[in-house]
């Protein structure tokens, strides 16, 4: 069975740094692409950041490119996100997902998602 | 950016009824769309792709059509587990992905 646990979500201020931890399990985590995806409380569904498994090339959504780092560890099965500069409306739940192995860039698997509070 | 939009906002349906949600793309995406379900409190399921595709342990209620710009998700006979949020998501043009605003389908 696919897993995937989020971790290290928390209040921050703004400008200050986070670093958000997937581990995956159930699946050959070195084999697929991964992604973030964040929802703001109440709100829809924004995709942040997507590394690729083998070549590790990287994309961002505009909003966070320039600030956040997404980056993997094959050997432990976890995803990162690096988090700089947060602000207010990088507040949301943080989604990690696994990209299907179907083709095109859906998910076909979420964690349960860890919550980021960026406030004074 | 691709901007998706989803019709209805909400709907309010009975069990048993038949659902159905459209999705608009901002330009042609051919068949590269996805649809989602998401439960409060939880995180997103995959119900289709590639427009029509069902996701493995989907129920067969739920179809998926469309392609260029316009999609539908039909729900047949709703079920009571069936009332959530739903919402598209293009992958025609990565990156970025993008996803409509959802669609609640709520108890009448």
């Amino acid at each position: 069975e696919v897993q995937l646990l989020e971790s290290g979500g928390g209040l921050v201020q703004p400008g200050g740094s986070l670093r958000l931890s997937c581990a995956a399990s159930g699946f050959t985590f070195s084999s697929y692409a991964m992604s973030w995806v964040r929802q703001a409380p109440g709100k829809g569904l924004e995709w942040v950041s997507t590394i690729r498994c083998c070549t590790g090339r990287t994309y961002y959504a505009d909003s966070v490119e320039g600030r956040f780092t997404i980056s993997r560890d094959n050997s432990k099965n976890t995803l990162y996100l690096q988090m700089n500069t947060l602000r207010a409306e990088d507040t949301a739940i943080y989604f990690c997902a696994k990209v299907s192995d179907s083709s095109g860039w859906h998910f076909d698997h979420w964690g349960q998602g860890t919550l980021v509070s960026v406030s004074s | 950016d691709i901007q998706m939009t989803q019709s209805p906002s909400s709907v309010s349906a009975s069990v048993g009824d038949r659902v159905t949600i459209t999705c608009r793309a901002s330009q042609d995406i051919s068949g590269w769309l996805a649809w989602y379900q998401q439960k409060p409190g939880k995180a997103p399921n995959l119900l289709i792709y590639a427009a029509s595709s069902l996701q493995s342990g989907v129920p067969s209620r739920f179809s998926g059509s469309g392609s260029g710009t316009d999609f539908t998700l039909t729900i047949s006979n709703l079920q009571p587990e069936d009332f959530a949020t739903y919402f598209c998501q293009q992958t025609n043009s990565f990156p970025p992905t993008t996803f409509g605003q959802g669609t609640k389908v709520e108890i009448k």
